[in-house]
């Protein structure tokens, strides 16, 4: 059963250091999310891509993240700078053409220290 | 704008008990409303979706949630719970249509007591 894949599982950064969580969606999936859960927290919306554009954000989604696919599988997701508060399991999320199921990944659980 | 509220962070009921867990949602357009479930340490699976055709909707391992568009509800159900339900549990909206973000519900831990 094809799944997302998602690395690492597990990154450990430096305040003030650039990450890019990595993503690769499922193959014929067209629709790109990345969702943060803090911990004890509910799941939040951050960005969405289709057609190698961006096609909602929320107000999380500032100026410090970005997303790409550069190569047509891998799905990105940067932070530019990292704040304590960035600490959170990232997830990424795939849907293909008028899908009604997101397919979410394990997540990678990003501590800033 | 839509919304998720789930009443009640932790349930607990006997194994082979009714598992009732709920799920209220506001929404401006017609609504997809999901349930997705998170063991721990892993990824969000999905339990169950109503996308505007039968309102009982069926799941996986013996879930099933009714929508009532005049109660604003997306209840959660299993008429018998195992140990392996342990898990925290989410409800979702979307806006009807596909390929539209997800809006969490807070969760709901359930606990199954032997």
């Amino acid at each position: 059963e094809p799944e997302v894949t998602q690395t690492p599982s597990h990154q450990v950064t430096q305040m003030g250091q650039e990450v890019i969580l990595r993503c690769v969606p499922i193959s014929n999936h067209l629709y790109f999310y990345w969702y943060r859960q803090i911990l004890g927290q509910k799941v939040e919306f951050l960005v969405s891509f289709y057609n190698n554009e961006i096609s909602e954000k929320s107000e999380i989604f500032d100026d410090q993240f970005s997303v790409e696919r550069p190569d047509g599988s891998n799905f990105t997701l940067k932070i530019r700078s990292t704040k304590l508060e960035d600490s959170a399991m990232y997830f990424c999320a795939g849907e293909g053409a008028k899908g009604t199921e997101a397919f979410f990944g394990q997540g990678t659980r990003l501590t800033v220290v | 704008a839509q919304s998720v509220t789930q009443l009640g962070s932790h349930v607990s009921v006997s194994e082979g008990a009714l598992v009732l867990l709920r799920c209220n949602y506001s929404s401006s357009v017609p609504p997809y409303l999901f349930w997705y479930v998170q063991y721990p340490n892993q990824g969000l699976q999905l339990l169950l979706k109503y996308t505007s055709a039968a309102t009982l909707v069926k799941g996986i391992n013996g879930f099933e949630a009714e929508f009532k568009k005049s109660e604003t509800s997306f209840h959660l159900t299993k008429p018998s719970a195992h140990m392996s339900d342990a898990a925290e549990y989410f409800c979702a909206v979307s806006r009807a249509g596909g390929n539209e973000k997800l809006t969490f519900g807070t969760g709901t831990r359930l606990t199954i007591i032997p």
